[in-house]
């Protein structure tokens, strides 16, 4: 079983809906997490980190961590088709020279104009 | 400013030839990460530097891969005798302290024939 877990999609939805996407983790070591936008043959691009439990908003864009239960999310409101690329959700704990990043698969997203 | 660069963007090997992938990071920033993105899976940690100093290797898929950061700034991640598994992007992502705030190059797109 991977450290994180993330359903790869695709997920198509009309624009202007609210898009919800989640991750699942195992290791309770986590403390930092984030969420990446990567557009087809791009690096990935930090959207937004949260560190530890609670909630993060930036724009239209809504980060979510509950480490009680070990579950993150990312919300987009009002998509627009420019949101269409593969979101992947990674995590980091905070040890000093161990500062990977751990990802999920990620989900590959399309919003239908 | 100037991003993360990687080149070649796309290399084509046999099997069995020695390949060398070079990363620039943004100027200043201290750690530098190698990744490697296999076709529709989230980035998997190869290595990490903090300035030239090679911190975290455990992840390496097979010591057929080599990293090196002589200076602290370019990097160069080598594979050799490569095999067809090691198809897949090569990304390069470099981070002012904390590193959680990682940035990404586009990447190398390793095809092995």
């Amino acid at each position: 079983q991977k450290e994180v877990e993330q359903d790869p999609g695709p997920l198509s939805v009309p624009e202007g809906a609210i898009v919800s996407l989640n991750c699942t983790y195992s290791n309770s070591a986590f403390q930092y997490f984030m969420w990446y936008r990567q557009y087809s043959r791009k690096g990935p691009e930090l959207l937004m980190y949260t560190y530890s439990s609670g909630n993060k908003e930036d724009g239209r864009f809504t980060a979510q961590v509950d480490k009680s239960s070990k579950y993150i999310s990312l919300f987009i409101r009002d998509s627009q088709p420019s949101d269409s690329a593969t979101y992947l959700c990674a995590m980091s704990d905070t040890n000093f020279g161990n500062e990977k990043l751990t990802f999920g698969t990620g989900t590959r997203l399309t919003i239908i104009p | 400013g100037a991003g993360v660069s990687q080149s070649p963007r796309y290399k084509v090997a046999k099997r069995g030839q020695d390949v060398a992938l070079r990363c620039d990071p943004i100027s200043g920033h201290v750690s530098l990460f190698w990744y490697q993105q296999a076709l529709g899976q989230g980035p998997e940690f190869l290595t990490y530097f903090q300035n030239e100093a090679q911190l975290d290797k455990s992840e390496s898929p097979s010591d057929r891969f080599f990293a090196e950061r002589p200076e602290g700034s370019v990097s160069t991640l080598k594979i050799q005798r490569t095999q067809q598994e090691d198809s897949a992007v090569y990304l390069c992502a470099s981070s002012p302290p904390p590193a959680y705030e990682q940035y990404f190059g586009p990447g190398t797109r390793l095809t092995v024939t």
